[in-house]
This record gives C-alpha cells, sequence and structure tokens, in this order.
C-alpha cells in the first residue's frame, strides 16, 4: 500500500461543474495536507493547504480533511478548462515531517 | 513566494556522463530540496542540501551517483553522475516559504527535463 494514494485519472468534468479529487493516507499520525497544481510540462504550485478537520474555502477551491478516515479530497467548483492539470495530494509526516507525494489525478475540464 | 531560477531547463545526455544542475534562489533560505519525477510517478525526494552541511539523502540515492553542492543560502546544485537512461527524468529544485505562514509551502524550480541515450 502507498502511504498516499490518488486516483490517477484521467478525471473529465463538464466545464461549469463540480470536480471532486480524492486521496487518502495511511500515516494516522499526519498533521498538514498540501494540494498542489501541475500544468504539465510546469512545476508543481500550491493551491491549497489544511491542517484542521473540516472544509477549508479558498475562492472556488474547498479542501477537505477527514483524518478518522484518513482521507482528503479537493473540490473545485464552477470548474473551468484553465483548471485542467495534474493535481498531487501531498501529506507531511509528524514523525520526521518529510512530504509525501501522491502519484496525481489528472483533470479534464471539457468545455 | 520564493523565485527559483534552474537551468538547465533541459538536456539529452550520453551514457556514461554527468549533468550539473543548478537553482538560484532570490531569498536566503536555510534548506533546498531536489526532486525525481519520472513520467506518471510521485515526486520523489532525492535529498536535502543544508548549508554548511552535507546534504542528506533519502532512501535509494548516494552522495556518488547525486552529488550536491550547497556553498551559500541561495545556491544549489545537483550532479547527475555516470549516467544511464534509468536517469531519464524531470529534476526539481524546491525551497520552503520564508514569510510567516508559508513555511511549509514549497516553491519548486522550473525543471530540468533530462533525457540520457
Amino acid at each position: 500500500q502507498k502511504e498516499v494514494e490518488q486516483n490517477s485519472g484521467p478525471l473529465s468534468v463538464p466545464e461549469g461543474a463540480i470536480a471532486s479529487l480524492n486521496c487518502t493516507y495511511s500515516d494516522r499520525g499526519s498533521q498538514s495536507f498540501f494540494w498542489y497544481r501541475q500544468y504539465s510540462g510546469k512545476s508543481p504550485e500550491l493551491i491549497m493547504f489544511i491542517y484542521s478537520n473540516g472544509d477549508k474555502e479558498d475562492g472556488r477551491f474547498t479542501a477537505q480533511l477527514n483524518k478518522a478516515s484518513q482521507y482528503v479530497s479537493l473540490l473545485i467548483r464552477d470548474s473551468q478548462p484553465s483548471d485542467s492539470a495534474t493535481y498531487l495530494c501531498a501529506v507531511k509526516r509528524l514523525s520526521n515531517y518529510q512530504l509525501i507525494w501522491g502519484a496525481g489525478t489528472k483533470l479534464i475540464i471539457k468545455p | 513566494s520564493a523565485v527559483i531560477s534552474q537551468k538547465p531547463s533541459r538536456d539529452i545526455c550520453q551514457r556514461g556522463t554527468s549533468l550539473t544542475i543548478q537553482c538560484q534562489v532570490d531569498s536566503q533560505v536555510t534548506m533546498m530540496f531536489w526532486y525525481r519525477q519520472q513520467p506518471g510517478q510521485s515526486l520523489t525526494l532525492i535529498a536535502t542540501a543544508n548549508q554548511g552541511s552535507e546534504a542528506t539523502y533519502e532512501s535509494g540515492f548516494v552522495i556518488d551517483k547525486f552529488p550536491i553542492s550547497r556553498p551559500n543560502l541561495t545556491f544549489s546544485t545537483l550532479t547527475v553522475s555516470n549516467m544511464s537512461p534509468e536517469d531519464s527524468s524531470i529534476y526539481l529544485c524546491s525551497v520552503e516559504g520564508i514569510q510567516i505562514g508559508a513555511s511549509e509551502k514549497l516553491f519548486f524550480g522550473s525543471g530540468t527535463q533530462l533525457s540520457v541515450l
């Protein structure tokens, strides 16, 4: 079992709809959770981070964390073609503060 | 945010040769991280470079293969030595944010796409 797991996709969502991306992790002691967006041929860029259970909203993006179930989600409302990218989930281990990355989910927003 | 200049952006190299990748940051940072990203794969941390001390390598990566220099707080190099086709990958340097509330955010260089023939 990988320490951070994501569905590789591609996830295809029509423009204007809600895109839902999921990530599960195995280290129950993890404390910090991050979503990075990576356009093809580009470097990752941070779009959301969350530390506490519940929802955190930033514009069209909402990160959701459920530590009991060990999953973190990213919702993108009113999806735009420019949201088409690979979304990487990263989890920071409490034991050594190392950032562990998922393989990413490729999101395609269809006009 | 930190601005990181990484070069070269891409290179095609022959088996058995070495390539040195450079990263320059626009602010002083304690740690710089070197990652590898193979097609369709996760980011994998190669090593953490601290100024004034030896780099810390992750399991599966050794100094003889990936020597790192960190001569000051704004610059680092990663060398991929004695390359083989298996080293073909994207190599990324990154730093943590230095502003309050940004210390856990990673900022990345533009990456070096390496192809080994």
